[in-house]
């Protein structure tokens, strides 16, 4: 069973910042959290990952909470293609298994 | 740098028939995964490879799937006889396990099996 609690779905208005939660309650130490999103008709695409520090990328920011319980996926500037559903994931760097559950809907509105 | 590539992209085909679908990873990606995908789902791994051997097969279907990874580059995975219940988007991943960015994974764009 997937370790996170995603909200089913969410709106964005194109051109704003675009916030997905995730809870990871029972995350352990070794843990890394990941996002992927998937775009309709297409295979997942990673997006970020991080242990505790927020990262940034070309493509989003990760911020986790202080005690790790839960985090943060941030869009900056949500575009139409954002639409997808996105993917929160915790696992140990050596584990080779994806358990993923069903992620969030994001709907960016024009 | 191609990606993962899959093909076909979509098949139909009737229940009893075999079926297979194919994988080449990324250049080097020395690990590679199948994995099922049922509508409204998130992705279920079905069976990894380390270069040729199966390492993790522990959620495929023995009875009527099979897989291989010859010269542990391309992989095929096969469905015979095919059952309703089959029909789903069949993802394939490849990653390299290797330093920083080693295990994240690389999709290709998936079957899409239909069975009628």
């Amino acid at each position: 069973d997937a370790k996170t609690t995603q909200p089913p779905s969410m709106d964005c208005a194109e051109g704003r910042a675009a916030n997905l939660p995730c809870n990871h309650s029972t995350i352990s130490g070794n843990e890394y959290v990941y996002w992927y999103r998937q775009i309709h008709s297409q295979g997942p695409q990673y997006i970020i990952h991080g242990l505790k520090n927020n990262e940034t990328n070309e493509m989003a920011s990760l911020i986790i909470t202080e005690d790790r319980k839960s985090s943060t996926l941030i869009l900056p500037h949500a575009t139409l293609r954002d639409t997808a559903v996105y993917y929160c994931i915790v696992r140990e760097n050596r584990d080779d298994k994806i358990i993923f559950g069903k992620g969030t809907r994001l709907h960016i509105l024009p | 740098e191609a990606g993962v590539v899959q093909s076909p992209r979509y098949k139909i085909i009737e229940k009893k028939q075999p079926v297979a679908f194919w994988c080449n990873p990324i250049s080097g990606h020395n690990t590679l995964y199948w994995y099922r995908q049922n509508l409204g789902q998130g992705p279920e791994l079905l069976i990894r490879y380390e270069n040729e051997e199966a390492v993790d097969d522990s959620q495929l279907p023995k009875d009527r799937f099979s897989a291989e990874r010859l010269k542990g580059v391309d992989s095929t995975l096969k469905i015979q006889p095919a059952e309703l219940g089959d029909s789903a988007v069949y993802l394939c991943a490849s990653s390299t396990r290797r330093g920083a960015a080693g295990n994240i994974q690389y999709f290709g764009a998936g079957t899409r099996l239909s069975v009628l």
